[in-house]
Parts: C-alpha cells; sequence; structure tokens
C-alpha cells in the first residue's frame, strides 16, 4: 500500500549513460514533484508537475527531464550523467500543494 | 526569493528532555508552516503543519508554534524518545510550488 512509490531504490552508472527513476502515486493527488539531496542532506526542488503545467527550476540542466505519461506517475530523464549528478533523487506527492508525501528516494551513484 | 534558516544545526538532547528546533523565513507571503522528519534511508515525512491564521498546534509529543510578525516557525518535541533521533527539515510555502526546505536539524537523542 505504499503512497508514493519510486525505482529503483539504487542505480550505479557510468559518465555518460542515460537512465531513468520512475515514480508512482496512489493517492490520487493532483501535482507531483522531483526533489535532489545532496551529500549534506539539503533537498532541492527540481520540478513540479500537475495536469496543467510543468515548473522547473532554473537551476536544473535540461539533460533531466520529466516525463508523465498520467495524473499518478512522473518518471524522471537523465541524458549524458555526469559524477555531479550523484545525489538521492526523491519524488513526492502533494493535493493543492499542502504538504508533501515522499518517496523512500532512489540513490543514483555515477562512476 | 525566499530565504529559510534553521537553527540549530545539530541538537543533542537526553532522553525525555524537550527539543526546539527553529525556523526562520523572508517571505512574508508564505502561509503554509510544515515541519518533516526524515529517518535514515528515508523520505522526509510531514509530521505536523500550521496555517498562517493559527499561531500553535499540538498532536501528542509534538507541536509548531507561529509567530508571523517575527517570520519564524518552531517545532517542539517533549519528552523526547530515541526513535526521534532523525534530521528535521522545515519548508515555509506560499502555495506556489517554489518551496525552499531549511537546511535541516540533526536531533539526537542520548540514553
Amino acid at each position: 500500500d505504499t503512497a508514493v512509490s519510486q525505482t529503483p531504490k539504487y542505480l550505479v552508472t557510468q559518465m555518460g549513460n542515460d537512465k531513468s527513476i520512475k515514480c508512482e502515486q496512489n493517492l490520487g493527488h493532483d501535482t507531483m514533484y522531483w526533489y535532489k539531496q545532496d551529500s549534506k542532506k539539503f533537498l532541492k526542488i527540481m520540478f513540479s508537475y500537475n495536469n496543467k503545467e510543468l515548473i522547473i527550476n532554473e537551476t536544473v540542466p535540461n539533460r533531466f527531464s520529466p516525463k508523465s505519461p498520467d495524473k499518478a506517475h512522473l518518471n524522471l530523464h537523465i541524458n549524458s550523467l555526469e559524477l555531479g549528478d550523484s545525489a538521492v533523487y526523491f519524488c513526492a506527492s502533494s493535493q493543492d500543494k499542502l504538504g508533501y508525501t515522499f518517496g523512500s528516494g532512489t540513490r543514483l551513484t555515477v562512476v | 526569493g525566499e530565504n529559510v534558516e534553521q537553527h540549530p544545526s545539530t541538537l543533542s538532547v537526553q532522553e525525555g528532555d524537550s527539543a526546539v528546533i527553529k525556523c526562520t523565513y523572508s517571505d512574508s507571503a508564505s502561509n503554509y508552516f510544515p515541519w518533516y522528519k526524515q529517518e535514515l534511508g528515508k523520505g522526509p515525512q510531514l509530521i505536523i503543519d500550521i496555517r498562517s491564521n493559527v499561531g500553535e498546534k499540538k498532536d501528542q509529543r509534538i507541536a509548531v508554534t507561529l509567530n508571523k510578525t517575527a517570520k519564524h516557525f518552531s517545532l517542539h518535541i517533549t519528552e523526547t524518545q530515541p526513535e526521534d533521533s532523525a534530521v528535521y527539515f522545515c519548508a515555509p510555502d506560499r502555495g506556489d510550488d517554489k518551496i525552499i526546505f531549511g537546511k535541516g536539524t540533526r536531533l539526537h537523542i542520548l540514553p
């Protein structure tokens, strides 16, 4: 009965590769998000998306792209991975933009 | 843009004692004030929140107080227990998906 589930939990890949992280929420929330958490635990929003609008944090490189096949899914695609992309990526959802429900995270390691 | 600061960055408290974490923000348009708890290897979890028309809210051992004039809100944990050890984040929100999380407070409950 996981509310927000993301896969994989761990991802190790080489520089230059393209990878995807999947996220699904079964809460019926209207908005989904991707967050990046670095080694110092700082959480930064990358994207927020609902059926009407995609909001992109201007600091996110265009190698990162969210794709939403439907309201319950928001996948994260990353092209040409770099060492600095290593982090934990969290998917989250909310209803009416009040309070987030986070997934358990995907630890991405680029070698 | 919003400037969010949390203090302290690290807090050690004897089991059974109280812990207080403070969050200051700069955007007077913020109207929703949540606290998240992140345990090791997990995603942040919403533990308590408050709206701008309320000064204090309690839920068992945790409480949040808001001083909108001074632009700060605090998390209070009473009768601390080992399971309270975690990283706590504030995330003042004005409802536009441009949320900035505080840098986190690592709380250690000492036996």
